[in-house]
């Protein structure tokens, strides 16, 4: 079973930096196949990028995926006080079908 | 608009069962994939199981297979998730999220039930 290990598990800024999130998969997958999720408290997760780095509808350019093989990253650019959630990576097509990455909390500093 | 509104949520005790609900509107249902994804509490997201748009496509976690039933009523645009044998493990919110026809990853999520097993 593949394993996706997000890190850093915490991760304090201020708005306007910039933060990046890493998520590693145990072994190589199909980038088409990676997901990022925005969970905010109380809320289901919304959809930011699916395919790696294709944003979902409505997600600012802030948001950027990257990545490729084991190592995928979401950067969002400038931070606004609005991205203070957890983000979670996936990958589709696993046994499980969908794997979910733990989780990053991007809290402020 | 996409609105996937999640009902049947409670309190059981170990052993029982409980029958979720996830009424669907503002998209043709009968055109996509749904999935159930669950979080217990203060935890992470966790796929649980999967049904195609015509019902023929179903796969399920380990971790529920042989005690939960997914299923879909395209007439009445509602998806069901039966859970039977609940264990402690299964407490949580339970999601219904609707499946990307290409690229696939969750796009919609419903506002999710609460789902809690004791004694």
């Amino acid at each position: 079973e593949i394993v996706l290990t997000q890190s850093p598990s915490t991760l304090a800024l201020s708005p306007g930096e910039r933060a990046t999130l890493s998520c590693r998969a145990s072994q190589t997958v199909n980038s088409n196949y990676v997901a990022w999720y925005q969970q905010k408290p109380g809320q289901a997760p919304s959809l930011l990028i699916y395919g790696a780095f294709n944003r979902a509808t409505g997600i600012p350019d802030r948001f950027i995926g990257t990545g490729s093989g084991t190592d995928f990253t979401l950067t969002i650019s400038r931070v606004e006080p609005e991205d203070f959630a957890v983000y979670f990576c996936q990958l589709y097509g696993s046994s499980p079908l969908y794997i979910f990455g733990l989780g990053t909390k991007l809290e402020t500093k | 608009e996409v609105d996937l509104r999640e009902s049947g949520g409670g309190l059981v005790k170990p052993g029982g069962s409980l029958r979720l609900s996830c009424e669907a509107s503002g998209f043709m249902f009968n055109s996509y994939s749904m999935n159930w994804v669950r979080q217990a509490p203060g935890k992470g997201l966790e796929w649980v199981a999967v049904i195609g748009s015509s019902g023929s496509r179903i796969y399920y976690a380990d971790t529920v297979k042989g005690r939960f039933t997914i299923s879909r009523d395209n007439a009445k645009n509602v998806l069901y998730l039966q859970m039977n044998s609940l264990r402690a493990e299964d407490a949580g919110v339970y999601f219904c999220a609707r499946e990307r026809k290409v690229t696939p990853a969750a796009d919609s999520w419903g506002q999710g039930t609460l789902v809690t097993v004791s004694s």
